[in-house]
């Protein structure tokens, strides 16, 4: 099975700023990559597919960026409602998730 | 309008089996183009893929699991159902089922991505 590596497990941030995330996979999942934001208590809400892809009605400042197996997830100016749980996932074969990312308000 | 709506028993006892319905309104299960999967989030932690299922009545289930998870439907019911066996507490969750379609992976064909979800069911295990 192909293993998703994601970082940072959670991160601290301010309304406006700039914020990363990334996820490796153990091998080469050629852009079959999502991102989605859950809310506590709450169903994934996809963001991205393909890896650079916006999903219906996602916000403009979401992208994604990436190749072969490393792949990185950018809010341009973070928003109050941002504020949430971001998942990558590949479903190159066998779909697999990361470990998550907890973003917090600073 | 998409929806899937997860239902089933909300508490089990270790060993029982699980089984677990999602009905889908917005899309049929008869479609050669879409499909349903299952996925589970213990509390606290990441989401866990754990199968599919397409039109033609096709089926993939997480390595770790196969050997306790069968995925079924009832196509005249918009229904897709999950059976769990043997559960333990460690299999407490929130179960969604989430629709699947195609998406081109480029010059090498596609696969398939979770586009809408359901609410999700909280299953508890515990004696």
């Amino acid at each position: 099975d192909i293993e998703m590596t994601q970082s940072p497990s959670s991160l601290s941030a301010s309304v406006g700023d700039r914020v990363t995330i990334t996820c490796r996979a153990s091998q080469d999942i050629s852009n079959a990559l999502a991102w989605y934001q859950q809310i506590p208590g709450k169903a994934p809400r996809l963001l991205l597919f393909s890896a650079s892809r916006l999903g219906d009605g996602v916000p403009s400042r979401f992208s994604g960026s990436g190749s072969g197996t490393d792949y990185t997830l950018t809010i341009s100016s973070l928003q109050r409602e941002d504020f949430a749980t971001y998942y990558c996932q590949h479903y190159y074969i066998l779909p697999g998730f990361g470990q998550g990312t907890r973003l917090e308000i600073k | 309008q998409v929806t899937l709506r997860e239902s089933g028993p909300v508490l089990m006892k270790p060993t029982e089996t699980l089984t677990l319905t999602c009905t889908v309104s917005g899309f049929s299960l008869t479609n050669p183009r879409l499909g349903v999967s299952w996925i589970r989030q213990p509390p606290g932690k990441a989401l866990e893929w754990l199968g599919n299922i397409f039109s033609n009545d096709v089926k993939s289930y997480s390595t770790s699991l196969k050997n306790r998870l069968t995925i079924s439907k009832d196509t005249s019911r918009s229904q897709v159902f999950l059976s769990m066996t043997n559960m333990d507490p460690v299999d407490t969750a929130t179960f969604f089922c989430a629709r699947i379609r195609p998406v081109s992976l480029g010059g090498n064909g596609y696969n398939w991505l979770e586009d809408y979800w359901g609410q999700g069911i909280l299953v508890t295990v515990s004696s």
